[in-house]
């Protein structure tokens, strides 16, 4: 059964800072991976995607992917109390497949 | 970016009546669709995968007799739950696929069963 696993947290990280999110999972053959950010009530809305090892950055945010240590990971730099919320990592086999969520991860910007 | 409306966005249902929640792509022809639940604090859950003109494709664990997906057209998907119970009170959210891009998801639906 495809796993993937998340610190539920909460974390918190003060304004200004880096907010690092981690993510783990289990199918190896997954081959694409994703970050959602939800608030509370709302649905998930997609921060960014990586297919391939290594880094990929798309203005605060960096995504991380480490396929031999099954390790993906979420950096969010100059943190803002606005990116207090809910961080769900989830991965998919490629292709048209569902996604497998982790339960995610609650963080919280300290002002 | 590709959009995805969900319709109603909250309903409220007394229990043993059936309720049809609507999928749509509104920019893009979606090939497949999928239908999630997420429960108060619980990870995203997939239900469903839907696949235009052919039968969804369900999830162990989930009864496609309660949970009824249909899938007419390359726009919309429509999840019915039958006989609702107080148990299927849930946030329930589809997301759609173009073959290419990543999922985005609808507004996601909230189904409260008295």
């Amino acid at each position: 059964q495809k796993e993937v696993e998340q610190n539920s947290g909460p974390l918190s990280v003060p304004e200004g800072a880096i907010a690092s999110l981690n993510c783990t999972y289990s199918d190896r053959g997954s081959q694409s991976f994703f970050w959602y950010r939800q608030y509370s009530g709302k649905s998930p809305e997609l921060i960014m995607f990586i297919y391939s090892n290594g880094d990929k950055e798309d203005g605060r945010f960096t995504a991380q992917l480490n396929k031999a240590s099954q390790y993906v990971s979420l950096l969010i730099r100059d943190s803002q109390p606005s990116d207090s919320a809910t961080y769900l990592c989830a991965v998919n086999g490629g292709g048209a497949d569902g996604l497998t969520f982790g339960k995610g991860t609650h963080l919280i910007i300290q002002p | 970016g590709a959009v995805v409306s969900q319709h109603p966005s909250r309903v409220i249902c007394k229990s043993g009546t059936s309720v049809k929640i609507e999928c749509r792509s509104l920019d893009f022809q979606a090939t497949t669709m999928f239908w999630y639940r997420q429960f108060p604090k619980q990870s995203l859950m997939l239900m469903a995968t839907s696949n235009e003109g052919s039968k969804a494709t369900y999830e162990q664990g989930v009864e496609k007799d309660k949970f009824l997906i249909n899938h007419a057209s390359l726009t919309l998907s429509t999840l019915t739950v039958t006989s609702a119970h107080p148990e299927d009170s849930s946030f329930y959210i589809c997301s759609a696929h173009d073959g290419n891009s990543p999922l985005h998801f609808g507004n996601g639906t909230r189904l409260t069963v008295t």
